[in-house]
């Protein structure tokens, strides 16, 4: 079955740091990958996402590529706020009639002044 | 677009009761989706609908639950004989729908489900 594997948090960055949070999947096909986030009290966003091979998908300064070789979907970010404190979670679903979503466990960040 | 509206945000009941949650998806939506996210772990899909029509159903969704989407547009999912292990956010999604495109599945703010 199809399955998301992403790093277990918390994550803990000062302002202005670089951010990675890597996450991995398995899936047949070529599935559509995303990242959502959620704030704190707040419902899942969709941040980001990239449905073929070597797309970048990017938003509010956040990106992912879709690395088919390596079955990849890392999210980056070269200067993270304090607002940015959230949860993220890596997810993918399989080309087709429907788009069921198979998230990652998610990686708390924390953003520190 | 009013987005995606679950009613009630929370609910606490005791052991062996039933429950009812309803989902109000954006209008022009005719996919709607049905999650679970217990602490600290990511959402699982529970069950799916394309109009009123159910697609799909989780292993997860024993025969205690069940899900409804009349005339394809709000839902409702009621859990019999409520159990400890059901505690947990019950998310609702929508989507727009059609052949193989991708999407963008919108959540509502969730359900949180305490059984005493």
């Amino acid at each position: 079955g199809n399955s998301v594997t992403q790093m277990e948090g918390p994550v803990t960055l000062s302002e202005e740091a670089f951010l990675t949070i890597n996450c991995t999947y398995t899936a047949t096909g070529y599935p559509s990958l995303f990242w959502y986030v959620q704030y704190p009290g707040e419902g899942l966003q969709l941040l980001l996402k990239a449905t073929k091979a070597d797309d970048k998908g990017s938003n509010k300064g956040f990106e992912a590529t879709y690395r088919k070789e390596t079955t990849s979907f890392h999210l980056e970010k070269g200067s993270v706020q304090v607002s940015d404190s959230a949860v993220y979670f890596c997810a993918l679903s399989p080309l087709g009639g429907y788009q069921k979503v198979t998230f990652g466990i998610g990686t708390k960040l924390q953003v520190i002044p | 677009d009013t987005g995606v509206s679950q009613n009630p945000r929370h609910k606490i009941t005791k052991r062996g009761q039933n429950v009812t949650f309803r989902c109000d998806p954006i209008s022009e939506h005719n996919r709607l989706y049905w999650y679970r996210q217990t602490l600290g772990q990511g959402p699982e899909f529970l069950t799916y609908f394309q109009n009123e029509a159910q697609l799909e159903k989780s292993r997860l969704l024993s025969d205690r639950f069940s899900a409804e989407r009349p005339k394809g547009s709000f839902s409702t999912l009621e859990i019999q004989r409520t159990e400890q292990g059901d505690s947990a956010m019950y998310l609702c999604a929508s989507s727009r729908g059609g052949g193989r495109a991708a999407y963008e599945q919108y959540f509502g703010p969730g359900t949180r489900l305490t059984v005493t």
